[in-house]
């Protein structure tokens, strides 16, 4: 079935980085768009950025722009997004979303990774 | 602030109509889909494009669009539609995505 597994949780000190993976199985990698969502806790879902798993380019959100890297490696189907510079304000639960068919609508979600940063 | 403005809270008897509205700019251009999420759980997709549905949503979940309004309706509410509600679309510029602050749906 088509599924998005996603690494285990995270705690980061300020200033760190944190890398989340995110592993596509069940379909053709290559053939469907990438995003990264992540919601803080009891807050709104927020958009971070996309990638193209076929070629690599990426398109971010603007309040990250400069500290957050999407990254894909093709022979194992797997999406990453790296975050630097963390701040308390990155702590929130990160998801990876495939783009559907459709286009413009995430189809299917990771189960999301709990990112921690404190000192 | 988002761009995509939604109310923050709805609530519905049990077996009633319900909407649930998205507003913004780029709504004239683009469609919204719309996702549904439940305490500790990832969000699902139950609306997107002009008004599909994917497999497995129950149809009384529809979505329309006018002007700069995106809206999902639940016809017939039932208790499991509890949830929070997401609206996702481009953003003015089009090169970008952003959601809707989000909709707490109660039903009563």
């Amino acid at each position: 079935q088509v599924q998005l597994v996603q690494s285990g949780a995270e705690v980061k000190k300020p200033g760190a980085s944190v890398k989340v993976s995110c592993k596509a199985s069940g379909y053709t990698f290559t053939s469907y768009y990438m995003h990264w969502v992540r919601q803080a806790p009891g807050q709104g879902l927020e958009w971070m950025g996309i990638i193209n798993p076929s070629g690599g380019s990426t398109s971010y959100a603007q309040k990250l722009q400069g500290r957050v890297t999407m990254t894909r490696d093709t022979s194992t189907s797997t999406v990453y997004m790296e975050l630097s510079s963390l701040r308390s304000e990155d702590t929130a639960v990160y998801y990876c979303a495939r783009e559907g068919v459709g286009g413009d609508a995430f189809d299917i979600w990771g189960q999301g990774t709990m990112v921690t940063v404190s000192s | 602030s988002s761009e995509l403005t939604q109310d923050p809270a709805v609530s519905v008897a049990l077996g009633q109509t319900v909407r649930i509205t998205c507003q913004g700019d780029s709504l004239r251009s683009y469609y919204a889909s719309w996702y549904q999420q439940k305490p500790g759980q990832a969000p699902v997709l139950v609306i997107y494009g002009k008004n599909n549905r994917p497999s497995g949503i129950p149809d009384r979940f529809s979505g329309s669009s006018s002007g700069n309004t995106a809206s999902l309706t639940i016809t017939g509410a039932q208790a499991e539609d509890e949830a929070d509600y997401y609206c996702n679309s481009r953003d003015s510029s089009g090169k970008r995505m952003v959601f809707g602050g989000g909709t707490k749906l109660t039903v009563l």
